[in-house]
């Protein structure tokens, strides 16, 4: 089973309706990230949490919020989706220490069409 | 703010060819980079991670290496196979700890 999973893999919706995305990952890290790939920009990031009870806000948070429901789930929400926000959406975990960046694990992505 | 740069942002190369891609950073306070895979359809598999402190890292045919003092990595692909075939993507964390700094990729094609 794969250590990063994402759910849906594939949505399409309309503009003004809410979306969840959903991240969990059995590698036991205390770090979630949510990013965005859009063609030619690379990937770009939306929020991260650092454990539970830690939520930052990313390059990109405006229009996105997130829910860390516990160490090993990290959900991001689209609360009015518009056509913008079309874009591969990926979850990355790392296991991290205080002060220093670790290998990041990713998920396999949620494709998101907003119509 | 960091910003970081990868050329080319294609590659197509024949089978057995040596290649090198290219990173470049415009921050050189960084606490690491790292190289990633990614194929189509599928996320991201970490390749090599090097520390500010280290210039290289080696993993089978792969062979990155870190200039901090001039915001520079390679990445160098020895006997380039079809397999090999994907985007490669460099990162660089930040010096606050935790987040990524992603350029935007080069697309390898690996002819047979």
């Amino acid at each position: 089973d794969a250590d990063v999973t994402q759910t849906p893999r594939n949505r399409i919706t309309k503009t003004g309706k809410r979306i969840m995305l959903e991240c969990s990952q059995t590698k036991g890290h205390d770090r979630m990230y949510w990013y965005r790939q859009d063609p030619g920009l690379g990937l770009r990031l939306i929020y991260y949490s650092f454990d539970v009870k830690d939520i930052n806000k990313g390059e990109i948070s405006d229009g996105y919020s997130v829910s860390r429901q516990a160490q090993a789930k990290f959900s991001l929400s689209l609360e009015s989706a518009i056509p913008n926000q079309t874009a591969l959406y990926f979850c990355a975990t790392s296991a991290g220490t205080s002060g220093r960046t670790d290998t990041q694990y990713f998920g396999p992505g949620t494709r998101l069409t907003v119509l | 703010k960091q910003e970081v740069t990868q050329i080319p942002a294609a590659l197509s190369v024949p089978e057995g060819e040596n290649l090198v891609l290219n990173c470049s950073f415009t921050d050189s306070a960084i606490y690491n980079l790292q190289w990633f895979r990614q194929d189509p359809g599928k996320g991201l598999t970490s390749l090599l991670l090097i520390q500010s402190s280290q210039r290289e890292q080696t993993s089978g045919r792969l062979n990155a290496s870190l200039d901090k003092s001039s915001g520079r990595s390679t990445l160098y692909i020895a006997a380039s196979q079809p397999g090999d075939s994907a985007t490669y993507l460099c990162a660089v964390g930040d010096n606050q700890g935790g987040k990524l700094i992603f350029g935007q990729g080069t697309e390898l094609s690996v002819k047979p």
